[in-house]
């Protein structure tokens, strides 16, 4: 079945620590997305890509890099400049083209901690 | 930036009564979509309904929005205890989804 799969589900960092979460689709979804979640909020942009080797900075960029060599992969480094990481990461993707109206679909998300 | 406000931020009724979600929003949109989340889980796509759009149903979901009111609501009908999850609106436009902060619906037996 085509999906979403994030990994690991749940990453411990130290402090001054750089960690890449994994975001990897089989949907053949043009675009990818990053999306950090905070306890009893919503969904925050952090990157996007809509083709490969292509990216833009969303609304909180800040402390973040991002690759996308491959179609298939979008994966998201929290660097040591990221002062607040502990969070819940979400990768989703989806389709492109005239007035994008499609749905996302996400991943099952990783959780962050800094120990 | 949180471009979609629901209301309420949370919601507690009987199994089998009806849940309406509201959403508001500030700039022009494509479509406006609303999707589920069940606890540290990933969200899960309800429904979209585009901007010349006025009602969409689907199941035990309806959707409406009022661009003008730049407003949309979901209600779920006949609820039951797997309704029990967070649900939010995102709005999409230049390409992005912007989320707003949900409402928590919770369905008591």
């Amino acid at each position: 079945d085509g999906g979403i799969t994030q990994s690991p589900k749940y990453l411990f960092r130290k402090e001054g620590q750089n960690v890449t979460l994994s975001c990897e689709q089989n949907l053949n979804h043009d675009a990818m997305y990053w999306y950090r979640q905070d306890p009893g909020q919503g969904l925050r942009l952090i990157y996007y890509s809509q083709i490969v080797n292509d990216f833009q900075k969303g609304d909180i960029a800040e402390g973040y890099s991002v690759s996308r060599e491959k179609k298939e992969s979008f994966p998201l480094t929290v660097t040591s400049a990221q002062k607040n990481p502990t969070a819940f990461y979400l990768c989703a993707s989806t389709r492109t083209g005239q007035w994008s109206n499609y749905g996302y679909t996400f991943g099952s998300g990783t959780r962050l901690t800094v120990v | 930036s949180q471009q979609g406000e629901e209301d309420p931020q949370a919601l507690s009724i009987q199994e089998g009564e009806n849940a309406t979600m509201n959403c508001s929003y500030k700039t022009s949109i494509n479509n406006l979509q609303w999707y589920r989340q069940n606890s540290g889980r990933g969200l899960v796509h309800l429904i979209l309904i585009r901007s010349n759009e006025r009602e969409k149903h689907s199941g035990r979901l309806r959707v409406t929005l009022d661009t003008s009111k730049k407003s949309s609501s979901l209600l779920i009908t006949a609820s039951r205890a797997a309704d029990t999850a967070s649900y939010f609106c995102a709005t999409s436009s230049a390409q992005k989804l912007v989320f707003g902060q949900g409402t928590r619906l919770t369905i008591n037996p």
